[in-house]
Parts: C-alpha cells; structure tokens; sequence
C-alpha cells in the first residue's frame, strides 16, 4: 500500500533550525513534493514545492535527494507562530498501477519559547 | 484579493439528512478538490474536478457526491450523512494537475456536525 511517513511531533526551541523529514518510497515519476502547514481550524497554507535537489524560498528550504524517495523541509530560525502541523503531499504509485495524491500524516511542531 | 471560499464555516446536520457545502473560487483555476479532514489526521481527498471532467478517488464512498455548475462553484453533497461523516470538508483550487508543479490554494474549510 503506497503511502508517506513523517514523524507524528517534533519540539524545538525559538530560534533553531527545524527540519522534518517525508519518506515517500512510490513517488509518481514525474511528481512535485508540496509542503503545507496547518493551523488549527484552518486550511493548510502552501509553503514550498520541487522536484529534486534543493529549493529555497523566503521561509524555508526543501531538499530532495537523486532516488526522490524522501524529502526534508528546512525551518531556519523558527519562532512561536511556527507551531502549527506540516504536511507533504505527493502524487504515489499504489497497487494495479494506480496513482493517488496522498498527504503525509502530518508532523506536529511545537516551538519552545 | 484572489481566494477560496467555502460557506459555511460550521454546518450542523441530521443523522440522515442530505446536507450541500459550498465552494467557490476567484482564482480562475481549472481545478478543484473536496478533502475530508478528521480530528487529527491528514486530509483525505474525495475527488476533484479537472474543468468539468470529474474524478472520483477509488475509496469514496457514494454517500458523496459533486457538481460543478461552472469555473467559479463546486459542491459537496452528502446524501445521508453518518456520525463517521463529522468532519471539516476542505475546498482546494489548483490551475493544472496538482504534483505536476501545480500549487494547490486552500479554503478555511467547513466543519460539519452530524447529531
């Protein structure tokens, strides 16, 4: 069963840099790896998007490594409004050659002041 | 500003009884997606709507249903809602394929409660 893995909560204190992992290991050939953070009660907010290697924006980075089976989202310097659920979201290969859009479960990250 | 917006925020329904949430968007975006997120989990995708050509996901049940009258609207109707069905239902926009360097827009969604 195609499906993704992230570490279910991570803790940081203000200031460090933060960086969750996806394991993805049927990844759709020609498919993006998205990130979104949620807040509660909220819809999830986009925050990066590639393909392979590295990309960075304004509030974080992601890096994808050549097999494109795992990604990991960079927070640089988190502050207490980054307490919030990250997600990935990727397009997987599941059974009978079937392709489904599938969300991570999520990672809590809870920013220590 | 270019959004999503889905009204209501809180629906509250009958076991029972049919219920339509709605979506609509001023992005111009060809594509759109109804998820359903339960307490504490990822959101789930129902299907989306590829300009009038709708997909459905295999594990949907059909209690779930859509209509796209046009570009801007989307609907979610859910013909006999079950206690399993509380939920916030979210709305997503795309303007091609999502995954395919297509970022999806969210709506706040709406949270439904079935009694």
């Amino acid at each position: 069963l195609a499906k993704t893995t992230q570490p279910i909560s991570m803790d940081s204190y203000e200031g460090q840099e933060v960086n969750i992992t996806c394991s993805h290991n049927n990844i759709a050939t020609n498919d993006y790896i998205t990130w979104y953070q949620q807040f509660p009660s909220q819809g999830p907010r986009f925050i990066i998007q590639g393909y392979k290697t590295k990309v960075t924006n304004e509030v974080a980075s992601l890096f994808i490594p050549a097999d494109r089976k795992s990604s990991t989202l960079s927070l640089p310097r988190v502050s207490l409004s980054d307490t919030a659920v990250y997600y990935c979201l990727v397009g997987l290969y599941s059974g009978a050659g079937s392709y489904q859009l599938t969300f991570g479960k999520g990672t809590k990250l809870s920013v220590i002041p | 500003d270019a959004m999503v917006i889905q009204n209501p925020r809180y629906q509250v329904t009958q076991f029972g009884k049919p219920v339509t949430l709605s979506c609509s968007q001023t992005l111009n975006h060809n594509v759109m997606y109804w998820y359903q997120q339960k307490s504490s989990q990822a959101p789930k995708l129902l299907f989306h709507y590829y300009d009038k050509d709708f997909n459905n996901e295999a594990d949907t049940p059909d209690n779930f249903q859509s209509r796209r009258p046009n570009t801007s609207f989307c609907f979610l109707d859910i013909r006999s809602p079950g206690l399993g069905d509380a939920a916030m239902y979210l709305c997503a926009t795309s303007r091609g394929t999502s995954g395919r360097g297509e970022t999806q827009y969210f709506g706040p969604g709406t949270r439904l409660l079935v009694l």
